[in-house]
């Protein structure tokens, strides 16, 4: 079955780059049913999703977030990644990769990666 | 931006039925997505496009929704039952993905 994995330095100081790879397995990121997401939980709140690319490249961002946030897609590595730029503590949290289905329609986040805990602090 | 409105807390007693709402401006008219997240796990899709269920969640899990309310139900509450359960929707408008607050559900 498709299985979700992130990747990335737990521990970012401020005002650098926070950057996540997620890692596809058993499925491909070049299928056309799917966006693929980032979705952050800072601790004790809830869930904030921050963008999605396609398989082509195509990305849409949290109007929130969109002057900060990068994803992009590699499909030679069957993997698609999130940068923030300029981060603060707020950005401290728990970030997911998920898929998403969009065909015949847009639909929920059917999967998602265990998540990993990204600190901000010097 | 689209807004989604949650009750912090909902508590029920084993065996008992919880429902949790999930408000918004003609939510009606949206596919409401529900997920179950327990303590140091990922979210779990229980419910889909209103009252669709994947593959593996029990029959207990059940959606509704019309105009500016969403529910989901959780019949015959079990102790596992416990969790955060967040709703989510696509706005259509901008296309951004919005999640509500969360509910945390109490088995008493």
């Amino acid at each position: 079955q498709v299985q979700l994995q992130e990747s990335g330095p737990g521990l970012v100081k401020p005002s650098e780059t926070l950057s996540l790879t997620c890692t596809i397995s058993g499925g491909s990121v070049s299928s056309g049913s799917y966006y693929w997401s980032w979705i952050r939980q800072p601790p004790g709140k809830g869930l904030e999703w921050i963008g999605y690319t396609s398989y082509s490249g195509r990305a849409n961002y949290n109007p929130s977030l969109k002057s900060r946030v990068t994803i992009s897609v590699d499909t030679s590595k069957n993997q698609f990644s999130l940068k923030v730029t300029s981060v603060t503590a707020a950005d401290t949290a728990v970030y997911y990769c998920a898929r998403e289905s969009v065909l015949p329609a847009i639909g929920p986040f059917d999967i998602w990666g265990q998540g990993t805990m990204v600190t901000v602090s010097s | 931006s689209y807004v989604l409105t949650q009750p912090p807390s909902v508590s029920v007693a084993p065996g008992q039925t919880a429902r949790m709402t999930c408000g918004g401006d003609n939510i009606g008219s949206k596919s409401v997505h529900w997920y179950q997240e327990k303590p140091g796990q990922a979210p779990v899709l229980v419910v889909y496009d209103d009252s669709d269920r994947p593959s593996g969640i029990p029959e207990r899990f059940s959606g509704s929704n019309s105009g500016n309310t969403a529910t989901l139900t959780i019949s015959r509450v079990e102790a596992g039952d416990e969790a955060d359960y967040y709703c989510q929707v696509w706005d259509s408008s901008s296309d951004p993905r919005v999640f509500g607050g969360g509910t945390k559900l109490t088995v008493l």
